[in-house]
């Protein structure tokens, strides 16, 4: 069966400092991988999508980057955040059928 | 751009009872629909997709049903238990779905023991 999982669970950062959130799905061969952010009563947003290896689709401008090194590998990046970056982030791997599944989340905190 | 609303926002209903959560989408060309229940600082876990040439979707005391032509789907827990206390968010999917869904705000239910 298919797993995903994402680390850290949380993170606490000074402002300006770099980010790296990472996901990984196991049990699939070239998923569809996507990092959604969801800030208190915004719901959720996404941010990137992947299609495959390098192939990154950004939905909104902003502070922050994804890369793709490897097939089931998806990485969430930033080189200076920002305390609007703060938020609880999700990584999601989607079926052929278009069915989303989300691993834990990473709660960020910008200080 | 699609938008998605859920109303209502927030309910709280004794134990037993069977509800309805609704969910509403603006581009009815949608290519599915899920439903997704949260736990307080969880991620999300999928509970019905609803592929756009079905009408509704099943599993165990949970009903998901969908009409396309009114831009609506809606979500019916049938004899409520105290576990099923969690937000639920609906999101819809356009065009092939690779490019990911797009979710309401959720409902966040409370079932009274």
């Amino acid at each position: 069966s298919q797993t995903i999982h994402q680390w850290p669970a949380t993170l606490v950062q000074p402002v300006g400092s770099p980010l790296s959130l990472e996901c990984t799905v196991e049990g699939t061969s070239n998923p569809n991988l996507y990092w959604y952010r969801q800030a208190a009563g915004r719901g959720l947003q996404l941010l990137f999508y992947s299609v495959g290896i390098g192939q990154i689709s950004s939905e909104v401008p902003q502070n922050l980057s994804a890369s793709r090194p490897q097939d089931r590998q998806f990485i969430l990046s930033s080189k200076k955040l920002l305390l609007s970056d703060s938020g609880f982030y999700l990584c999601a791997w989607s079926t052929l059928a278009g069915e989303l599944f989300f691993g834990e989340g990473s709660r960020l905190t910008v200080l | 751009k699609q938008e998605v609303t859920q109303i209502p926002a927030a309910l709280s209903v004794p134990e037993g009872e069977n509800l309805v959560l609704n969910c509403s989408f603006t581009d009815s060309a949608i290519y599915n629909l899920q439903w997704f229940r949260q736990d307080p600082g969880k991620g999300l876990t999928s509970l019905l997709l609803i592929q756009s040439s079905q009408r509704e979707q099943t599993s165990g005391r949970l009903n998901a049903s969908l009409d396309k032509s009114s831009g609506r789907s809606t979500l019916y827990i049938a004899a409520s238990q105290p576990g099923d206390s969690a937000t639920y968010l609906c999101a819809s999917g356009l065009g092939g779905g690779a490019d990911g869904l797009t979710f309401g705000k959720g409902t966040h239910l409370i079932i009274q023991p």
